[in-house]
């Protein structure tokens, strides 16, 4: 089981709502992610926070906004999202930004978006 | 070229039989690699680190060849539980952070 918990699992808004996707974990991990997969595709980096503060923006659209409130919290703030956002929104941790051997990415479960 | 390639397949395989694939890297200076599985709409989980020494553990196999940039993978005595998408991960130093960059997956059908 992921240690590394999404809420909610699935999704569906308008492209006026503004909604919130979650995720936590305690495994003591100083480094948080979000990834964006599109079916048949490999999971695109979109964020990454690395000792609560945000260290990677991958030129994501101001739509989607991260938000980092503790070390073990790690939020993605959607609106005015377009249709073509619909997607698996995965967040994941690892011990540390820098990936060495023993220092590998987990993922929560994801949350399953649906832009109508 | 992709920094990291993958023959997408599928390859579809008897149960028990023996299955490779092969993902390839462009960055010479990349530091670390990993294969992940992926079930359909599932997260993808760590399979595997892969060592220069190479490493197993238990029916998977990975090897890593720097001289000619790719990684592998073995799955012995194939289980229709295999069925999945691998997915090769490479990561590499980019101002001043190592970032993992993604193969496209490879779809491997375990058939009865």
């Amino acid at each position: 089981d992921t240690e590394v918990t999404q809420t909610p699992k699935h999704l569906v808004m308008g492209m006026t709502n503004k909604k919130s996707l979650k995720c936590e974990q305690h495994m003591g991990h100083r480094a948080m992610y979000w990834y964006k997969q599109k079916a048949k595709k490999p999971p695109e980096l979109m964020f990454v926070y690395s000792y609560e503060k945000l260290s990677i923006n991958e030129s994501v659209p101001s739509r989607f906004s991260p938000e980092c409130p503790n070390s073990s919290l790690l939020n993605l703030h959607l609106h005015a999202l377009q249709p073509e956002d619909s997607a698996l929104y995965l967040c994941a941790s690892s011990l540390g930004t820098f990936t060495s051997s023993g220092n590998t990415i987990y993922f929560g479960e994801g949350s399953w978006l649906t832009v109508v | 070229r992709k920094e990291v390639e993958q023959d997408p397949g599928p390859f579809n395989v008897p149960e028990g039989a023996t299955v490779a694939f092969n993902c390839t890297y462009s960055n010479s200076a990349s530091q670390s690699f990993f294969w992940y599985r992926q079930d359909c709409r599932k997260e993808p989980k760590l399979l595997m680190s892969v060592y220069s020494s190479g490493n197993e553990d238990g029916r998977f196999t990975a090897q890593l060849n720097r001289a000619s940039q790719y990684i592998s993978l073995l799955i012995r005595d194939s289980k229709l539980s295999d069925s999945a998408t691998y997915l090769c991960v490479v990561a590499s130093l980019m101002d001043s952070n190592y970032q993992l960059i993604w193969g496209a997956g490879t779809k491997l059908i375990i058939k009865p």
